[in-house]
Parts: structure tokens; sequence; C-alpha cells
């Protein structure tokens, strides 16, 4: 079956620790999207990336940072200078970044705790 | 400020009732609109999508829209409690993907 599979689900992390949410996809999908999803807010756009190799900033990528080496995948490193990075966090793709069809393909979300 | 607004909820209809989901927009020039579910705890998933002023149909699903007063609507006929779920509005203010703007979703609670 085709998707986006997102690991881990749940983690928890110490104050000052970097940790890295893996996200990759077998949909043949050009873009990937990194998203955070906090209560009361709509997904916000941390990072993305249209090609391998290629990444660009979103919203809110302070203290966040990403890889793009192969198509298929697409990490998400939350550093210790992201002060509030308790969150749920959605990895996306879609065919190509510039399709404009707003059909993006979500992974099941990773839900990230800090203690 | 881009913005897109959602009522937070929760909306709770009837069983076999009609739901109606609003959402608004600020930026004029936006020109296309989708509306995603997400059940709790899971990912958002797409089930309509609108560019053109007026409704598009898909089943018992209804999208709206009317770009002079800015915003766009989901309309679920034949509530199921298996609609229960957030409804979650993204616009487009841009031509890519990467520009989409999203409401905070509105929870839909359908009683038997």
């Amino acid at each position: 079956d085709g998707g986006i599979t997102q690991s881990p689900k749940y983690l928890f992390r110490k104050e000052g620790q970097n940790v890295t949410l893996s996200c990759e996809q077998n949909l043949n999908h050009d873009a990937m999207y990194w998203y955070r999803q906090d209560p009361g807010q709509g997904l916000r756009l941390i990072y993305y990336s249209q090609i391998v190799n290629d990444f660009q900033k979103g919203d809110i990528a302070e203290g966040y940072s990403v890889s793009r080496e192969k198509k298929e995948s697409f990490p998400l490193t939350v550093t210790s200078a992201q002060k509030n990075p308790t969150a749920f966090y959605l990895c996306a793709s879609s065919i190509q970044e510039t399709a404009n069809t707003g059909e993006l393909f979500f992974g099941e979300g990773s839900r990230l705790t800090v203690l | 400020q881009k913005e897109v607004e959602q009522n937070s909820g929760p909306l709770s209809v009837p069983e076999g009732a009609i739901a109606s989901l609003n959402c608004t927009y600020s930026d004029r020039g936006s020109q296309s609109f989708f509306w995603y579910r997400q059940y709790s705890g899971k990912s958002p998933e797409l089930i309509m999508f609108i560019y053109s002023n007026g409704d598009k149909e898909d089943g018992r699903f209804t999208a709206q829209l009317n770009k002079a007063s800015q915003y766009v609507s989901l309309l679920i006929r034949d509530s199921q409690p298996s609609d229960s779920a957030t409804y979650l509005c993204a616009v487009n203010m841009g031509d890519s993907n990467y520009q989409l703007i999203w409401g905070a979703g509105t929870k839909l609670i359908i009683k038997p």
C-alpha cells in the first residue's frame, strides 16, 4: 500500500535534547512538508521540500532542521533551540509543490512531549 | 496577516440532519479552497475542494463558495455518527501548495 509513514508515533524529550522525527513516503511524490498542529490553532508550516537536496523554510522554521537526501525521506529534527516543542507533528506530501491542488497526503503524525 | 477563521465548536447535530460548517478568510485574492476531515488523534484527509463561486456537490457533501463575502462553507446532508470529526478549512493564498493557510477547525458531533 502506498502512503506516508511517520515514526515514532509518541516521543518524550527532556529539555535540551534534540530529537528526530522520521517521515518516509512511497507515493513517488516530489513535494514533502512538515506541519505543526497545536490545540486551537491551524496547521503551521515548518519546512517544505519540492526536490531532493532542496528545502525551504516555512512560517515557523526556527528551532527546527530538515534534510532531503532521498526523494522518499524527509526527517525533521527538533532542536533544543525550539522553546515550545510539545505538539503534534504532521508530515505530508503532494505530487508537486506547484500543483496547487491542495491535496496533501498526511502521515499519521508524531506526538512530541517535552518533560 | 493572512488568516482563516472557523468556529471551534463543538457543533452538535442530530443524526440525519444537515450539518453546516463555515469558514471565512482574509485574502480577497485567494483562488482555491479545501475542506479536510480529521478524526481525533488521526491525520487530516481531503474531502472537498472548490475553486469557483457557487456550489459543488459530492455525494452527501456540498461546498459553497462566496468570494465577494470571503466565506466558504461545507454542508453535510443526512449526517451520520461517522461524520463526527474536526473539519479543517484550508485556503490557498498563493499558487503553490506550500501557501495553504489553515483554519483551526470545527469539531462536529453527530448525535444518534
